[in-house]
């Protein structure tokens, strides 16, 4: 079985500029995730997709940070305009619809600001 | 609201001794407790589990994990420690709505040989 795939592994930007992630997850999971981890903590949920809806969206800085997931498939995480304090690994998982805590992680991109 | 606690930053064991990486937790109803682990530029993955039922839970590698509800600990555990365990272990809880995880800071395990 495939895993969670992420794309690409590190991205190197310029504060003000613009960023794209991309997650595809294991075949027939439902539920997709977006984390931020900084460093030294725990990841922290940025955004939830059931198949192409929004559960959760809560903690997702909406003026800058969009995501989408049209085909209840892949998904695209981006940041535009980026800030130094968006550097962090931004994680992707997915899991099935009946055992949502079971979560299956891709490997992350480190996103570097400057 | 629901919370984690990891109070170790960083847990030392010798090779082939048990290890304990603790946790200990705040709901407001039954808890749902998970542990992951984190190796170097690798995503988390999953260990192991409490939902219900016996208090102690086995899970992946030879960890396993007790559950103490009079504590509120679900404390990780593993009998004879592996240089390879060497990773960054995270405590997680579930949420109050949308199976949101609540997450731990995370606990570096570093086993020396």
């Amino acid at each position: 079985e495939a895993g969670v795939a992420q794309s690409p592994r590190y991205k190197i930007i310029e504060k003000r500029q613009s960023v794209a992630f991309w997650c595809n997850p294991i075949s027939g999971h439902a539920t997709l995730y977006w984390y931020q981890q900084i460093l030294g903590q725990g990841p922290k949920l940025l955004i939830q997709f059931q198949n192409n809806g929004v559960v959760d969206d809560s903690q997702l800085p909406k003026d800058r940070f969009s995501a989408e997931r049209l085909k209840g498939v892949d998904s695209t995480l981006k940041i535009q305009p980026a800030k130094l304090e968006d550097s962090a690994v931004y994680l992707c998982a997915s899991s099935w619809a009946s055992e949502r805590y079971e979560q299956y992680f891709g490997p992350g991109t480190r996103l570097t600001v400057t | 609201a629901q919370s984690v606690a990891q109070p170790e930053d960083q847990v030392n064991v010798a090779e082939g001794n048990p290890l304990t990486v603790k946790c200990t937790y705040s709901v407001s109803g039954n808890p749902y407790l998970f542990w992951y682990v984190q190796y170097p530029n690798r995503g988390l993955q999953f260990l192991l589990k409490y939902i219900t039922g016996d208090n102690l839970v086995k899970g992946s590698y030879g960890f396993e994990a007790e559950f103490n509800k009079s504590q509120t600990s679900f404390h990780l555990k593993k009998p004879s420690a592996l240089v390879s365990d060497s990773a960054l272990y995270f405590c997680a809880v579930g949420g109050d709505s949308n199976y949101q995880l609540i997450w731990g800071a995370g606990t570096k395990l570093i086993i020396k040989p």
